[in-house]
């Protein structure tokens, strides 16, 4: 089955260490992006990526750090210097062509004590 | 003024009932929306997807867009109980890739 993979569902972590997000495709997709969502809100964008070794700034990057190795692999790292890090991240993925409706994984729910 | 805008609800609707759901956007180079169901504690999933003017239908779902006013909606014929959720919309700018969620409306179906 094609999809987006997400882990871990949970993850819990002390203050001031940082923190990675595995997020995988099998869709073959070459766009990949990060979202932060908070308790009644809509979602913001992290970092996004059209292309391997290649990837911009969203909305609210600060404190998030990404890398694009592989097609299928966008790992995102919660920073110590992330302010406010507990929320839930969801990671999608697009086509870079057509009308490239954006596809979810399950997402990670990270809380920072 | 926030880029994408929706009724944060809750809306109660009867089952049977017909969920009407409205999302205005700032951005008049828009070119794509979405309609998005996300249950609670679980991730966004889509369910319309419009480009063009007019009404789009899928099942019990039709999405309506109307480009001059800036405004795109969602309507839900025969609601369900497992229509209960948040929907959020979303908007394709003229940045690629960049989509502009809102807030989310929260739906409850009452049976």
């Amino acid at each position: 089955d094609g999809g987006i993979t997400q882990s871990p569902k949970y993850l819990f972590r002390k203050e001031g260490q940082n923190v990675t997000l595995s997020c995988e495709q099998n869709l073959n997709h070459d766009a990949m992006y990060w979202y932060r969502q908070d308790p009644g809100q809509g979602l913001r964008l992290i970092y996004y990526s059209q292309i391997v070794n290649d990837f911009q700034k969203g909305d609210i990057a600060e404190g998030y750090s990404v890398s694009r190795e592989k097609k299928e692999s966008f790992p995102l790292t919660v920073t110590s210097a992330q302010k406010n890090p507990t929320a839930f991240y969801l990671c999608a993925s697009s086509s870079t062509g057509g009308v490239r409706e954006q596809y979810f994984g399950p997402g990670t729910r990270l809380t920072v004590t | 003024q926030k880029e994408v805008e929706q009724n944060s609800g809750p809306l109660s609707v009867p089952e049977g009932a017909i969920a009407s759901l409205n999302c205005t956007y700032s951005d008049r180079g828009s070119q794509s929306f979405f309609w998005y169901r996300q249950y609670s504690g679980k991730s966004p999933e889509l369910i319309m997807s419009i480009y063009s003017n007019g009404d789009k239908e899928d099942g019990r779902f039709t999405a309506q867009l109307n480009k001059a006013s800036q405004y795109v909606s969602l309507l839900i014929r025969d609601s369900q109980p497992s229509d209960s959720a948040t929907y959020l919309c979303a908007v394709n700018g003229v940045s690629w890739g960049k989509l502009q969620f809102g807030a989310g409306t929260q739906v409850v179906v009452t049976p």
